[in-house]
């Protein structure tokens, strides 16, 4: 069955630094894949979303790569702020129908 | 901030209760989803209206029973539920239903079944 994969531990990291997030996916070749970030008590919210032919993709301070050989995307934030600290999650289009499957999340946590 | 919001925000209920969520969504879209997230878990899709039909039920029991009167309204009908059920129930809405569409989540509901 498809399955995706986030770090599970937390990621903690100083402000000012790059964080970079990783998202494996198995069994499946998605077109697509969406980034989200998730605060406390509330629901995610779109960030980025790339398709396979897309090596690279970029907005503002985010970057997101997916390669398609090695079944992985990550997700960078450059300069990161403690503004940045929240779960971030991946999510791929499945296979039936269009509906999205979500990684766990990484929380990501950046100190100041 | 959101187009999509979420009544109650919180809810605590018996096992032999019964309750409703609700989901209204101001941003003219036409497919609205449901999603069941426990601690440490991925998001589970529940169900998923297009148009208010329903195109997806992802093997739900059936102590949860969704309703979708109109594009802009969700329910989520909740009765005799498990402490297992107890989590943050998510919903969303997206323009259309593939899967390049960016979904649009509401605050959720969060749900402790006693």
């Amino acid at each position: 069955s498809q399955k995706i994969e986030q770090n599970s531990e937390a990621l903690n990291i100083q402000e000012g630094k790059t964080a970079t997030l990783t998202c494996n996916y198995t069994n499946y070749s998605p077109a697509y894949l969406q980034w989200y970030r998730q605060d406390p008590g509330r629901g995610p919210v779109f960030l980025l979303l790339i398709r396979e032919n897309e090596k690279e993709k970029r907005k503002e301070r985010l970057k997101v790569t997916f390669d398609t050989t090695l079944k992985q995307s990550l997700f960078h934030i450059t300069a990161s702020q403690p503004a940045d600290s929240a779960t971030y999650l991946c999510a791929v289009l499945g296979n039936q129908g269009g509906k999205l499957i979500f990684g766990q999340g990484t929380e990501l946590s950046v100190k100041p | 901030e959101t187009g999509v919001t979420q009544t109650p925000r919180h809810l605590v209920m018996g096992m032999t209760n019964k309750k409703s969520l609700k989901c209204e969504q101001h941003l003219g879209h036409n497919a609205m989803y449901w999603y069941k997230q426990s601690a440490k878990k991925p998001l589970e899709l529940m169900f998923v209206y297009s148009l208010e039909e329903r195109v997806e039920n992802n093997s739900v029991p059936s102590r949860f029973s969704p309703e979708c009167p109109n594009s802009s309204h969700l329910f989520l009908h909740l009765h005799t539920l498990q402490p297992e059920d107890s989590a943050l129930y998510l919903c969303a809405s997206s323009q259309g239903q593939g899967g390049l569409e960016t979904q649009y989540f509401g605050p959720g509901t969060r749900l402790l079944v006693l």
